[in-house]
């Protein structure tokens, strides 16, 4: 099955400076990978997602790129702000599954 | 438009007892997932139901586990005989069609077994 592998686990920032973190994955069938946020006490929600079919995504402050030979792909978070610290964490999937593989999480937490 | 629902959020349980969690889809939803995330874990998959039907069941363990969705009402997880090692967040989340883009997750209950 699919095996995904997330760094660091844990990310500190001043505010204002860039996050990054990376993922690789093993199934080389894996054409889908979204990224999800999870606060304290909620569950998991959708912030980006991407497929295989193209190299990088970009939504405001956060952007995803892929590496389809280097099966890994990184969520960017450019100027940071205290309410994007929480726990992010990868997937991977073939796209139209139903399951997801994840990573264990990276906390992040954004210094004022 | 109510989100995917979950409850109790919180449950404590001795060894030895039964849990039981429930999950109310999205409006309009009839495919309903079980994850559980285990301390320092990311999310693993355990069951896939579609209304009255399990699809998949292959991450959730043999032994003591089991899923419903029945016609009319949430989406049971019930874990018989409970053990330390089921202490863990279980989040279901919902769909309208089969798929894993776009999944939206419930907040999760929180067992802890004593």
């Amino acid at each position: 099955g699919e095996n995904v592998e997330q760094h660091p686990s844990t990310l500190s920032v001043q505010e204002g400076d860039s996050a990054v973190i990376k993922c690789t994955y093993s199934d080389s069938a894996s054409n889908y990978f979204p990224w999800y946020k999870q606060e304290l006490g909620k569950g998991p929600q959708l912030i980006i997602d991407i497929r295989s079919n193209v190299g990088e995504k970009k939504d405001q402050r956060i952007a995803v790129t892929l590496n389809k030979t280097a099966k890994h792909f990184s969520l960017h978070i450019t100027e940071t702000q205290p309410e994007d610290s929480a726990v992010y964490f990868c997937a991977a999937s073939i796209f139209g599954d139903y399951k997801l593989s994840f990573g264990a999480g990276t906390t992040v937490t954004v210094r004022a | 438009n109510a989100g995917v629902m979950q409850n109790p959020r919180h449950l404590v349980r001795r060894r030895g007892q039964e849990a039981r969690l429930r999950c109310s889809p999205m409006k309009g939803h009839s495919h309903v997932y079980w994850y559980r995330q285990l301390p320092e874990e990311g999310l693993k998959f355990m069951v896939y139901l579609q209304k009255e039907n399990i699809i998949d069941e292959s991450g959730m363990p043999k032994e003591r586990f089991s899923a419903e969705f029945p016609k009319e009402g949430p989406s049971i997880l019930r874990i018989q005989q409970v053990v330390r090692g089921d202490s863990a967040a279980y989040f279901c989340a919902s769909s309208r069609t089969v798929t894993n883009e776009k999944l939206f997750f419930g907040s999760g209950t929180q067992l802890s077994v004593l």
